[in-house]
């Protein structure tokens, strides 16, 4: 069951560049999409989120992107900063229910 | 700032044993969950909580399981006789309200399943 894809395991920016960090998916059903981050030893926190009417959202240094026809979203980080090195889970939600289906993650270096 | 707190950070226990993880959602959240990942692997969804009752449950939420809200605080995961294989790490999650809404993670507990 592998509904969300994360397909990098890790990626190494260098401070003050962008990071993009890739997700895709094959659930039509899915209609809400988060970013969550998560360091070592903590839960994953939410970071932000897209519903499937828009195709974009920002918040600061971070935006997502979402492309519904390719069923591909994409979370920007620019510019990066060694503070946001963890690792970053994509998260969808089908309209059907509440539960989330999470990627596999990506690990996030931004060199300094 | 209101946080989701997890008891205890780790478990160990032997196989075949009962186990109960413990949580405090934020307080006035009304929706609850469970999560786990394994190790190396993805956050799988266990089950969701609402108004008293599982609202939603995935299928790895088998008759092992259950979840309990005993009191107005706290909600409960417990695993009946564990096995090797839930050895995870345990997310708790809520929520203020359903699909629209964030859900806010605690800082997990690890089961160790010797």
């Amino acid at each position: 069951d592998q509904q969300v894809k994360q397909n990098s395991p890790s990626l190494s920016v260098q401070e003050g560049r962008i990071s993009i960090l890739n997700c895709d998916y094959t659930n039509s059903m899915f209609d809400y999409f988060l970013w969550y981050k998560k360091y070592p030893a903590e839960g994953p926190t939410f970071l932000i989120s897209i519903s499937s009417i828009k195709d974009k959202n920002e918040d600061g240094r971070f935006t997502v992107f979402l492309n519904k026809s390719a069923k591909h979203l994409s979370l920007h980080i620019v510019p990066s900063q060694p503070g946001d090195s963890a690792v970053y889970f994509c998260a969808a939600r089908a309209n059907t229910g509440n539960q989330f289906y999470f990627g596999t993650g990506t690990s996030l270096t931004v060199i300094p | 700032e209101p946080e989701v707190t997890q008891t205890p950070s780790h478990q160990v226990t032997q196989m075949g044993q009962e186990v109960i993880l413990r949580c405090v959602p934020i307080s006035n959240h009304l929706y609850f969950y469970w999560y786990r990942q394994i190790l190396g692997q993805k956050v799988e969804f266990l089950v969701s909580f609402y108004n008293n009752e599982i609202s939603e449950k995935s299928e790895i939420f088998d008759d092992q399981f259950s979840v309990e809200r005993p009191d107005g605080s706290n909600f409960t995961l417990k695993i009946r006789s564990t096995k090797l294989e839930d050895s995870a790490m345990y997310f708790c999650a809520s929520s203020e309200g359903d699909r629209t809404y964030e859900q806010y993670f605690g800082p997990g507990t690890r089961l160790t399943v010797t």
